[in-house]
């Protein structure tokens, strides 16, 4: 592993399934990001986590939860998906925070 | 909301020509960074500008920041082909609940024609 990677590349789901998005850094990064980008709203951030065994919300939490059990892993958890989640989901992760972030290639998720 | 607003939404040159994509901001920041996306690719870190600091170049790239006026502008000068992608400027916060998180604007769509 280089970087950061996230898994699956897309996903088609029905509504009402659960979904958890993967992502996971080797850069031993402390901080990790979950964002969503959709089409003239840009990025919005979901969830953070500044450090293992903590995490926080973003500005859009409502329907995700993420944990962070160590430093490497950050899975993003859709409970029960809806048609507006919709999206193309971005992780990312930084040495601390407020550094630069690096971001994984995305998941693009299709609720139908 | 959105922190960053970005002008312009689209912008189109020639190969050769300089681009200059500006951000505005609301609120005080700790730093504010660029960052550039590939059509259905991850963003990638180009600058990263301190509050304290008013200009900082990076090869092609030249970012001023203004914080009387809470704006930013990226330079690329010579632009090329290559450098066809959207550019995002994101903001980075002091402390309490915000530390260490971005707010994205929703970017400048950059075509560079050869």
């Amino acid at each position: 592993i280089a970087g950061i990677t996230q898994a699956p590349t897309s996903q088609i789901l029905a509504a009402g399934r659960r979904m958890t998005l993967r992502c996971t850094q080797d850069m031993r990064h402390n901080a990790m990001y979950w964002y969503r980008q959709d089409l003239g709203l840009g990025l919005r951030l979901i969830h953070y986590s500044n450090t293992a065994g903590t995490t926080g919300k973003g500005e859009v939490p409502d329907g995700y939860s993420v944990s962070r059990a160590n430093t490497d892993d950050f899975p993003l958890t859709l409970a029960s998906a809806v048609p507006s989640q919709t999206s193309v989901y971005f992780c990312a992760s930084s040495e601390r925070g407020n550094n630069e972030q690096f971001f994984g290639p995305g998941t693009r998720l299709t609720v139908l | 909301s959105q922190q960053g607003e970005e002008d312009p939404q689209a912008l189109s040159i020639q190969e050769g020509e300089n681009a200059t994509m500006n951000c505005s901001y609301k609120t005080s920041i700790n730093n504010l960074q660029w960052y550039r996306q590939n059509s259905g690719r991850g963003l990638v870190h180009l600058i990263l500008i301190r509050s304290n600091e008013r200009e900082k170049h990076s090869g092609r790239l030249r970012v001023t920041l203004d914080t009387s006026k809470k704006s930013s502008s990226l330079l690329i000068t010579a632009s090329r082909a290559a450098d066809t992608a959207s550019y995002f400027c994101a903001t980075g916060f002091a402390g309490g609940t915000s530390y260490g998180k971005l707010t994205f604007g929703q970017g400048t769509i950059l075509t560079v024609h050869p």
